[in-house]
């Protein structure tokens, strides 16, 4: 069975502080995608990166970086010097044999205060 | 750019009124979805479609039923709404060739009393 599993509910921390979200996934797909999406307090969901099996390399975009480790099955989401506007829930989710939808995971509740 | 619109934004029913949800999007793309989102249950998949005229049931489809008559919409429908059908629907949408990346609406907000 499919499964991500995001075990922190709810992080709070100071701005200009770095935060670590963790994601930990379960698959016997030899190839399969993972993705982190961002829901801010508006509601919405916003894509933020997808990354496919065969690719461990560790992604970095701005202050954003994701570090994947097949080995742990974890794929893990730094936000480096946060700031309030990175106040959000945010998922995990990997994609189902099918190919037809997301496996989410429960989301993480991050809290930036000044 | 629009993206993927969802109507309405809120709507509150009582126990047994219908009602539907209407997806639309813009991108030309193949595949739509629709998810409920619960707090602490992350999004769950209802139904989603993979072409016009064509629907499948996702992981919770009971209550709720689908069309999609234009490539461009997706419709939810409640026959008979249910306090258990409280949630946030989410309608999604992606290319058939890009492994799911899946943009999302901004979401409906329902209220069954």
């Amino acid at each position: 069975a499919q499964k991500v599993t995001q075990a922190q509910t709810e992080i709070s921390v100071v701005e200009k502080e770095d935060v670590t979200l963790d994601c930990v996934y379960e698959t016997r797909d030899t190839t399969y995608y993972l993705f982190w999406y961002k829901q801010p307090p508006s509601g919405e969901l916003v894509f933020l990166i997808r990354r496919n099996s065969f690719d461990e390399q560790n992604e970095i975009s701005g202050r954003y970086s994701w570090n994947f480790q097949k080995s742990t099955s974890s794929f893990n989401f730094t936000i480096t010097a946060s700031q309030v506007v990175d106040s959000a829930v945010y998922f995990c989710a990997l994609d189902q044999n099918s190919g037809y939808a997301l496996n989410f995971g429960k989301g993480t509740s991050l809290l930036v205060t000044p | 750019n629009a993206g993927v619109t969802q109507t309405p934004k809120f709507r509150v029913l009582k126990t047994g009124q219908s009602m539907t949800l209407l997806c639309a999007q813009d991108m030309n793309h193949e595949y739509m979805y629709w998810y409920r989102q619960d707090p602490g249950m992350g999004l769950r998949l209802i139904h989603y479609s993979v072409g016009e005229g064509t629907t499948a049931k996702g992981e919770v489809p009971d209550g709720y039923n689908v069309s999609r008559l234009k490539k461009q919409n997706f419709l939810l429908g409640l026959e008979s709404a249910a306090p258990s059908q409280t949630s946030v629907y989410f309608c999604a949408s992606s290319y058939s060739g890009t492994r799911n990346i899946q943009y999302f609406g901004a979401g409906t907000r329902l209220s069954v009393l």
